[in-house]
């Protein structure tokens, strides 16, 4: 597509439940990233992948989070049990390559309130 | 760790003032430093970038120079507009000798620009 598509845009859960976010990546962006962002802080980088090599999940903060990305296409970010401190904007981003002086782009985020 | 630091927010100024934003930066090796603007409802997208020391990136008419020996990169517009009203985030990818490379930010400032 056109850009990172990323989906629900919003989504209220109650604690306890599962979630799972979609993130649609630019066509032929070999990498992917997840951050959070909560209120009134900057970005927290949660996992990233890049081609088939295996992801780095060292921003992961808890095993009630995991994420999988089929090949190079969509990846799902799975919060499992949720607790209220999850509640945050989850944001993606695409690229043709990681680090170096590559340019991320980003998806518009969802936002998930757990009450 | 590697890390940056902005100046707090909000920021409010008139239209036509002189902006700056500053941002320093902790990093090992030699980083590559950006700016990202979120403008209401929309998702974060690259203002400039600068990859090397004395590097000055520029872009809508902001600019910014990585500074390495105050380990700054500063964001300044020398009239801003309405339009500009957005909020900025400073990041950096760890360079060489760094830590791996994910892109790190800053905590973000709201700029409000009034007529």
């Amino acid at each position: 597509g056109a850009g990172v598509s990323q989906s629900p845009s919003n989504k209220v859960t109650e604690k306890g439940k599962d979630v799972e976010l979609r993130c649609d990546p630019i066509s032929g962006h070999t990498a992917l990233y997840w951050y959070r962002q909560r209120l009134g802080q900057g970005l927290e980088f949660l996992i990233y992948f890049q081609g088939n090599s295996a992801p780095d999940k060292s921003g992961l903060p808890s095993d009630r989070f995991s994420a999988e990305r089929t090949g190079e296409s969509v990846s799902t970010l799975t919060i499992q049990r949720t607790q209220q401190e999850d509640s945050a904007v989850y944001l993606c981003a695409s690229s043709l390559l990681r680090g170096g002086n590559t340019e991320a782009f980003f998806g518009q985020g969802t936002r998930l309130t757990v009450v | 760790g590697d890390s940056v630091t902005q100046m707090e927010g909000p920021v409010t100024l008139s239209e036509e003032a002189f902006l700056t934003i500053n941002c320093t930066y902790t990093a090992t090796g030699y980083p590559s430093l950006f700016w990202y603007v979120q403008y209401p409802g929309e998702g974060l997208q690259l203002l400039l970038k600068a990859t090397k020391a004395d590097d000055k990136g520029s872009n809508k008419g902001f600019e910014a120079t990585y500074r390495k020996e105050t380990t700054s990169f500063h964001l300044e517009k020398g009239s801003v507009q309405v339009s500009d009203s957005a909020v900025y985030f400073c990041a950096l990818i760890p360079g060489y000798g760094g830590s791996q490379g994910n892109l790190i930010f800053g905590k973000g400032t709201k700029l409000s620009v009034k007529p």
